[in-house]
């Protein structure tokens, strides 16, 4: 199975900062790289799918990118509704896996 | 509006069997894969299962092959997962979601909450 590990675990943050958050597969995926959010009642939400495309109704603040094993999130400008659980997905490879998440706190 | 609601979650002894629905509405639901992932508590997600659109195939990780049977019934637009032979690591939040391109899950339900214990 690929594994993949997100960093950092908890980040740190204040309103209107921008951050990014880091996925790493152990092996290319080719793009096949997915965010999701996860808020504290555990409504969990897609946000984009292979690497850098948003979900319909996704603000424009998030954005993806990345390349082979390396994949990131980044929000451009935080939200108070921002604050949440991140994760990635890989669907390049049977079965889909998930990172280990990624907790996004106010500062 | 997609929406996906699942039930059927409870506390369960290990060894025994539940069984777990998710109704869906505001789309063809014959017309999309299925899936259903996990979390246990404080933990990431897992995929537990998926069915395609007519039910004829099915798929599972090796975790869960040989307990747990996803199926579903399209006249009813209805989504199931049965699970047998319970252990205490099944415990979790089971997601409904419905598939996009590949095992990307474009839409979640609110999840429901099983907890195998003695």
């Amino acid at each position: 199975d690929i594994q993949m590990t997100q960093s950092p675990s908890s980040l740190p943050a204040s309103l209107g900062e921008r951050v990014t958050i880091s996925c790493r597969a152990s092996q290319g995926i080719s793009n096949n790289l997915n965010w999701y959010q996860q808020k504290p009642d555990g409504t969990i939400k897609p946000l984009i799918y292979y690497t850098s495309n948003l979900q319909s109704g996704v603000p424009s603040r998030f954005s993806g990118s990345g390349s082979g094993t390396d994949y990131s999130l980044t929000i451009s400008s935080l939200e108070p509704e921002d604050f949440a659980m991140y994760y990635c997905q890989q669907d390049a490879s049977f079965p889909p896996t998930f990172g280990g998440g990624t907790k996004l706190e106010l500062k | 509006e997609v929406q996906l609601v699942e039930s059927g979650g409870g506390l369960v002894q290990p060894g025994r069997s539940l069984k777990l629905s998710c109704a869906a509405s505001g789309f063809t639901f014959s017309n999309y894969y299925m899936a259903w992932v996990r979390q246990a508590p404080k933990k990431g997600l897992e995929w537990v299962a998926t069915i395609s659109t007519s039910g004829s195939r099915t798929y599972y990780p090796d975790s869960v092959k040989g307990r747990f049977t996803i199926s579903r019934d399209n006249a009813k637009s209805s989504l199931y997962l049965q699970m047998n032979s319970l252990k205490s690591e099944d415990t979790a939040t089971y997601y409904c979601a419905r598939q996009g391109h590949r095992y990307w899950f474009a839409y979640w339900g609110q999840g429901t909450l099983v907890t195998v214990s003695s």
